[in-house]
């Protein structure tokens, strides 16, 4: 069972250039999240997948897009990178739990510098 | 006021100790609780859950104070392997998206 699985695992963009951070879990979870973590910081939402078809913005959506054709895959688009977007980027997944959340288990990470 | 809020830390402590993190809450609405653990560069790992009557698995044992909005984790015999980051995480008092808040974290050194 792989779990949650991201690539790549690093990548070095330009200014201005585009590229998809795929995400994809065999969990057959419902629920797929996508974090950016900025050295030393705590982990900000930027969207957010509660089913295939359904996406919304999490804190920091700006300079990102998202689609979610598949309950599997949830990637992640930067159309212009900015130096703003260096970042480690994660996705996670969960499940629907009843009346309580189920934890969210992520990937490894990808990680981002724009240079 | 953060709605998740955490011990700054660090906390440095010699092999063998107990060590007591705590967090914070602002949304009375919260059901859901978890501890997570970070290594540096690292993806979060899930820890353990947190439930009401407090729970324990090994060395590490949560508590819960619903009226307080406070949650703890108290590791016992600390462990190099130990050190790492601990993110306190709680929901936002919904469970139809499965939005969890992660707090900053505190980190623990576990010194030899």
């Amino acid at each position: 069972n792989a779990g949650v699985t991201q690539t790549p695992k690093f990548r070095i963009l330009k200014i201005g250039q585009s590229m998809t951070l795929q995400c994809t879990q065999d969990m057959n979870h419902n629920y797929m999240y996508w974090y950016r973590q900025d050295p030393g910081m705590g982990l900000k939402l930027i969207y957010y997948s509660v089913g295939a078809g359904i996406t919304d913005k999490g804190e920091v959506p700006n300079g990102y897009n998202v689609s979610r054709s598949t309950t599997e895959d949830f990637p992640l688009r930067l159309e212009l990178a900015a130096p703003s977007q260096t970042s480690v980027y994660f996705c996670a997944s969960s499940s629907r739990g009843g009346s309580s959340n189920q934890p969210q288990h992520f990937g490894d990470g990808t990680r981002l510098s724009i240079l | 006021r953060k709605e998740v809020e955490q011990d700054p830390g660090p906390f440095n402590v010699p092999e063998g100790a107990t060590v007591a993190f705590n967090c914070t809450y602002s949304n009375s609405a919260s059901q859901s609780f978890f501890w997570y653990r970070q290594d540096c560069r690292k993806e979060p790992k899930l820890l353990m859950s947190v439930y009401s009557s407090g729970n324990e698995d090994g060395r590490f044992t949560a508590q819960l104070n619903r009226a307080s909005q406070y949650i703890s984790l108290l590791i016992r015999d600390s462990k190099l392997s130990d050190s790492a980051t601990y993110l306190c995480v709680v929901n936002r008092g919904s469970s139809n998206t499965g939005k969890l808040i992660f707090g900053q974290g505190t980190t623990l050194q576990v010194k030899p």
